[in-house]
């Protein structure tokens, strides 16, 4: 099993341009999320899926979507990059009501000048 | 909503020596409380956990403790080692909620 996968793992953009980070997850889990993680902040919830086909928002929603594609995929967009939201993000999953434990994946860092 | 504080921010300790980590939370609903470990550069991953009907719970070097009275849950690591230098992050939630509420992390450095 691959685990939880991201793409990009870098990505730089401009102020104003727009662009979809996407994640995978191999291991039939029912809840994803998106964070992200900035210096001294810990992780912040973005937006999660409790189960194919809803999401709802977190802690820092604004200026981004999500989309639950299917059971394994769950995308974040940002429409209009701003430098606030240079960060590094992280998708995660979890199986479900069974068990709490969260699987992260890789990562990506994203710069937006 | 719960809100996590984590203390310290840094921590440095000799090697061979005790490390302790300390997180209190806001909402007494909460009865589920996951540490993560973050190497540098890599992800966060689950090292212990602990749920509201135990007081402590270890798991060879390491180990939990919560308080449910004070609100407050501990990650204790005895004898210090080099690969134990990582970003150390408690989190809080309950059963039924999806969401994982973070402190903003501990890094601990292991002095050789």
């Amino acid at each position: 099993n691959a685990g939880v996968t991201q793409t990009p793992k870098f990505q730089v953009l401009k102020t104003g341009q727009s662009m979809t980070l996407q994640c995978a997850q191999d291991m039939n889990h029912n809840s994803m999320y998106w964070y992200r993680q900035d210096p001294g902040m810990g992780l912040r919830l973005i937006y999660y899926s409790a189960s194919e086909g809803t999401t709802d928002k977190g802690e820092v929603p604004n200026g981004y979507n999500v989309s639950r594609l299917n059971k394994r995929e769950f995308s974040l967009r940002l429409e209009s990059a701003a430098p606030s939201q240079t960060s590094v993000y992280f998708c995660a999953s979890r199986p479900g009501t069974a068990s709490y434990e969260q699987y992260f994946g890789p990562g990506t860092r994203l710069t937006v000048t | 909503g719960e809100n996590v504080e984590q203390h310290p921010s840094t921590l440095s300790v000799q090697e061979g020596d005790s490390a302790v980590i300390k997180c209190t939370y806001s909402d007494s609903a909460s009865n589920y409380f996951p540490w993560y470990k973050q190497e540098l550069g890599k992800r966060p991953q689950l090292i212990i956990d602990i749920r509201s009907n135990v007081g402590e719970k270890k798991d060879q070097r390491i180990a939990v403790t919560l308080n449910k009275t004070a609100k407050h849950f501990s990650l204790h690591i005895t004898e210090t080692q080099p690969e134990d230098s990582a970003v150390y992050f408690c989190a809080a939630s309950h059963f039924g909620n999806e969401k994982l509420t973070f402190g903003t992390g501990t890094r601990l450095t292991i002095i050789p």
